[in-house]
């Protein structure tokens, strides 16, 4: 079965210094991995995905995250923190081709950016 | 593009009412589904339809809730009785295609509801 850890539930930087969300996943076959933003009182954005192409994917606002089979983890990452980036992160793992069609949420990674 | 649309964005009501959440998904989006947040369980999905059609609704709680899809363009999640245990944000999200799990779901701001 699919699984998705995001090791830190709650992530504190300062405005313009590196940040890093852990997200880790367990999948029996080539999955499909997303990372959604969450700001207060508004639904989920999509911030970028991986679908079996390139490893390194480039999403909005500057985020990145890199997919790596061997360490079965897709970190997000952006340079530099802006206060605006402040929301609940979520890794999300597709549930198996052809199968439901279902995603499975981490259970989020709060981000602080401190002036 | 319009997004998906949720109304009402906010509701409060007694416990025993019936509550109808409604949702508008993105035109072209044949898959459409419903999660329920709440800061002890997280996001949990309800039901989800594709073709208007309930694929999968494992995830209502109770017989309480039902969830309808009469047509493309129109889906709504109906609570009755309600309950105060019920007082969630409740999502609903589109996508395009049935089954292919490399297209993102793109996910409406929400009904707050609050059953007091």
């Amino acid at each position: 079965a699919q699984s998705v850890t995001q090791l830190d539930s709650h992530v504190s930087v300062s405005e313009g210094t590196p940040v890093l969300l852990r997200c880790n996943y367990s999948s029996s076959y080539s999955p499909s991995l997303f990372w959604y933003v969450q700001h207060p009182n508004k639904g989920l954005q999509l911030l970028l995905k991986y679908t079996s192409a390139a490893t390194l994917v480039k999403g909005i606002n500057g985020f990145e995250a890199e997919f790596k089979k061997s360490e079965t983890s897709f970190h997000l990452t952006k340079p530099s923190a802006h206060m605006s980036d402040a929301a609940e992160y979520f890794c999300v793992v597709s549930d198996q081709p052809g199968n439901t069609g279902k995603l499975i949420f981490g259970q989020g990674t709060t981000l602080q950016v401190k002036p | 593009d319009a997004g998906v649309i949720q109304s009402p964005r906010h509701e409060v009501t007694e416990m025993g009412q019936e509550v109808t959440l409604r949702c508008k998904p993105i035109s072209g989006h044949n898959s459409l589904f419903w999660y329920r947040q709440t800061m002890m369980r997280g996001l949990e999905l309800l039901i989800y339809f594709n073709n208007n059609v309930p694929i999968d609704d494992s995830g209502m709680p109770e017989d309480r809730f039902s969830a309808k899809m009469p047509n493309a363009s129109f889906s709504t999640l109906k609570i009755q009785p309600s309950e105060p245990r019920d007082s969630a944000v409740y999502f609903c999200a589109s996508r395009k295609g049935q089954g292919v799990s490399n297209q993102p779901q793109h996910f409406g701001d929400g009904t707050r509801l609050s059953i007091l």
